[in-house]
């Protein structure tokens, strides 16, 4: 079974640049969620998805990150603009359901330093 | 509020069982989780036990759960240097969110 994929492994950018990333869940996993992993602390739930639809974006910062997940299917995260405190590793992850205590499993993040 | 507690470092000679503490403030959580992260990879959940349970046991690992005290530990039992890596605490809170401690990293001694 593959695991959760999610490109680009590494980004560099400037302040007030926009920057997006990708992620491809395990599939059949009907739910998806986006964390935030800064250096030294654990990840923080940025948006869960169940299917297309947003279950929980209460901790997005709506002004500048935004994400979709159209067909139920793949992601996108968008930062825009970037500002320095947004550097951190992005950790996509999935589970077959969004109840919980529903195993979550983890793709390898994308590190984003912006300069 | 909420939050989880670990401490950062944790150095143990292979061979050796590695002890990781943690606690959390949440008394509503009903599971309690431990995932490991290897350096570039993103968290693998090694074990998880529900709150109405005191122990669980799987190969090498032991999870013990001190519910009065909102303690949780997991021991790694014959520690091996692929065993290096950090563990993170993580709880289901009251609004079924999940929420990660800051992570113990576990450093092999040969």
């Amino acid at each position: 079974e593959a695991g959760v994929a999610q490109s680009p492994r590494y980004k560099i950018i400037e302040k007030r640049q926009s920057v997006a990333f990708w992620c491809n869940p395990i599939s059949g996993h009907a739910t998806l969620y986006w964390y935030q992993q800064i250096l030294g602390q654990g990840p923080k739930l940025l948006i869960q998805f169940q299917n297309n639809g947003v279950v929980d974006d209460s901790q997005l910062p709506k002004d500048r990150f935004s994400a979709e997940r159209l067909k139920g299917v793949d992601s996108t995260l968008k930062i825009q603009p970037a500002k320095l405190e947004d550097s951190a590793v992005y950790l996509c992850a999935s589970s077959t359901t969004g109840l919980a205590g529903g195993p979550q499993y983890f793709g390898p993040g994308t590190r984003l330093t912006v300069t | 509020g909420e939050d989880v507690e670990q401490s950062l470092f944790l150095s143990v000679r292979e061979g050796d069982s590695s002890v990781i503490n943690c606690t959390y403030t949440d008394s509503s959580s009903t599971y309690l989780y431990w995932y490991k992260q290897e350096p570039g990879a993103g968290l693998q959940l090694l074990t998880y036990i529900f709150s109405n349970m005191d122990m669980k046991q799987d190969q090498r690992l032991t999870v013990l759960l001190n519910k009065k005290d909102k303690h949780l530990s997991l021991r790694i039992a014959d520690t091996q240097t692929g065993d290096s890596a950090i563990y993170f605490c993580a709880e289901i809170n009251r609004d079924d969110k999940i929420i990660f401690g800051k992570g113990t990293r576990l450093h092999i001694l040969p």
